[in-house]
């Protein structure tokens, strides 16, 4: 079974400050996710990367896949407080069609 | 047009019963995968459905069985309700090799 370790787990930081969240493993998938998920609410998509070595940029967040595609990052820069919610970030299996592979979640708090 | 709908949204359930949740994909879509969230944790991987056939399988007992209809529609069926079964389980749709859309969830309580 394939891992996807997250970290931190849990990272509670100040308005404007910037931060990295990392998704880990010993596994190549053939692409990568990130996922927000509010309270009572499913997750919802915010990027997909591909190739190694990509960087997507959204706004004020900035993701990479790394070069052997087994690993991620994801930083926020000047965080607000509507960054606040659980990442999630989830890798697709080659063997798979569609089975995705779920790391444990990063449970971000801004404070104003 | 109608996201992923999933019903119920929450129910409470005792040890030994059984329970049946579900989902109605997205407008288009022909591909049902479930996934549990437990608290505090990010969703595994149950089972997808495509064609009305169970398609991918993730580590979960015989306990936990599923269907999917003509129409594309699915449900999740858990039998013999363990404690250890209450988490929000998730429905998502997609076409069978595209994105995944994400319902709200059912948070399933088994006291």
């Amino acid at each position: 079974t394939q891992l996807l370790e997250q970290s931190p787990q849990f990272l509670s930081i100040q308005e404007g400050e910037n931060l990295t969240v990392y998704c880990n493993s010993s596994s190549v998938f053939s692409s990568l996710q990130w996922y927000r998920q509010e309270p009572g609410e499913g997750p919802v998509l915010l990027v997909t990367v591909v190739t190694g070595g990509e960087v997507k940029k959204l706004k004020r967040l900035t993701f990479q896949f790394g070069d052997a595609r087994k690993d991620s990052s994801l930083h926020i820069t000047a965080a607000q407080p509507g960054d606040t919610g659980l990442y999630l970030c989830a890798g697709r299996e080659i063997q798979g069609a569609q089975k995705l592979v779920f790391g444990q979640g990063t449970r971000l708090t801004i404070n104003p | 047009d109608a996201g992923v709908t999933q019903s119920p949204t929450h129910l409470i359930k005792t040890r030994g019963q059984q329970v049946t949740l579900r989902c109605s994909p997205k407008s288009g879509h022909d591909t049902v995968s479930w996934y549990q969230q437990a608290l505090g944790q990010g969703p595994q991987f149950i089972f997808q459905y495509y064609e009305e056939e169970e398609r991918q399988r993730g580590n979960f007992p015989d306990r936990f069985s599923g269907h999917q209809f003509p129409n594309y529609s699915s449900e999740l069926n858990v039998n013999a309700l363990l404690l250890g079964d209450s988490a929000l389980y998730l429905c998502a749709s997609s076409l069978y090799t595209g994105e995944l859309f994400f319902g709200e969830g059912s948070r399933l309580t088994v006291l």
